[in-house]
């Protein structure tokens, strides 16, 4: 069954600074990876999702993560933080006909 | 505006008390799908739908029902909560020709004292 492991439940990050949140799968075929953000009182966002082809995924708000097989990793990345950026963050992987797993999800929390 | 709405967003109840969550979407979509979150936990899911009057369990079914009667509604039912059920819960709908496309509810959430 498909797994996916986000090792870091909190993440403090000074504004400006760059951030980095990581996320490694678990799954047997060819992963469909997405990453999800949660702003407090709010639904999920999509913020990207990978396919295939180019391993460099560009989404929405500034973010970026890259999918590296070798490694069972897609995490996300961010050159300079803001403010708003203040959330939890999920990493799913697509399995099955159109099935969702979720990891456990990492807060972000943005410093002055 | 295309949205899948819940109802209620909060919701106080005592164990035992059958309740139901409305999730609603306008987008037509056939497959609707109800997930609960909780800390350290992630979101998992309880049930789907691929149809009308096509459901099926998913990860954490137990205490839990839903009915599919139409297309743009999918409630979820507990018959006899418990302090257990205590979560946020999610709706979420997608397109037939996107599988992975789903647009989120602002979530419910539910404390059972």
């Amino acid at each position: 069954a498909q797994s996916v492991t986000q090792p870091d439940i909190h993440i403090t990050v000074s504004e400006g600074a760059s951030l980095e949140l990581r996320c490694n799968y678990s799954y047997g075929a060819t992963p469909y990876l997405f990453w999800y953000v949660q702003s407090p009182g709010q639904g999920l966002q999509l913020l990207l999702k990978y396919f295939s082809g180019d391993t460099l995924v560009q989404g929405i708000k500034g973010f970026e993560a890259e999918f590296k097989r070798s490694q069972s990793s897609f995490n996300l990345r961010k050159p300079s933080v803001h403010w708003s950026d203040a959330a939890e963050y999920f990493c799913a992987v697509g399995a099955g006909y159109s099935t969702l797993t979720f990891g456990k999800g990492t807060m972000l929390l943005v410093s002055p | 505006e295309a949205q899948v709405t819940q109802n209620p967003r909060y919701l106080i109840t005592v164990t035992g008390k059958k309740l139901t969550v409305t999730c609603s979407q306008n987008m037509n979509h056939e497959y609707m799908s109800w997930y609960r979150q909780d800390p350290g936990l992630g979101l998992r899911q309880i049930y789907y739908s691929m149809n009308v009057e096509v459901t099926d369990k998913g990860d954490v079914p137990e205490g839990y029902k839903v009915s599919r009667k139409e297309k743009r509604n999918f409630p979820l039912i507990l018959e006899s909560p418990s302090p257990n059920q205590t979560s946020l819960y999610f709706c979420a709908s997608r397109p037939p020709e996107d599988l992975y496309g789903y647009t989120f509810g602002s979530g419910t959430r539910l404390t059972v004292v």
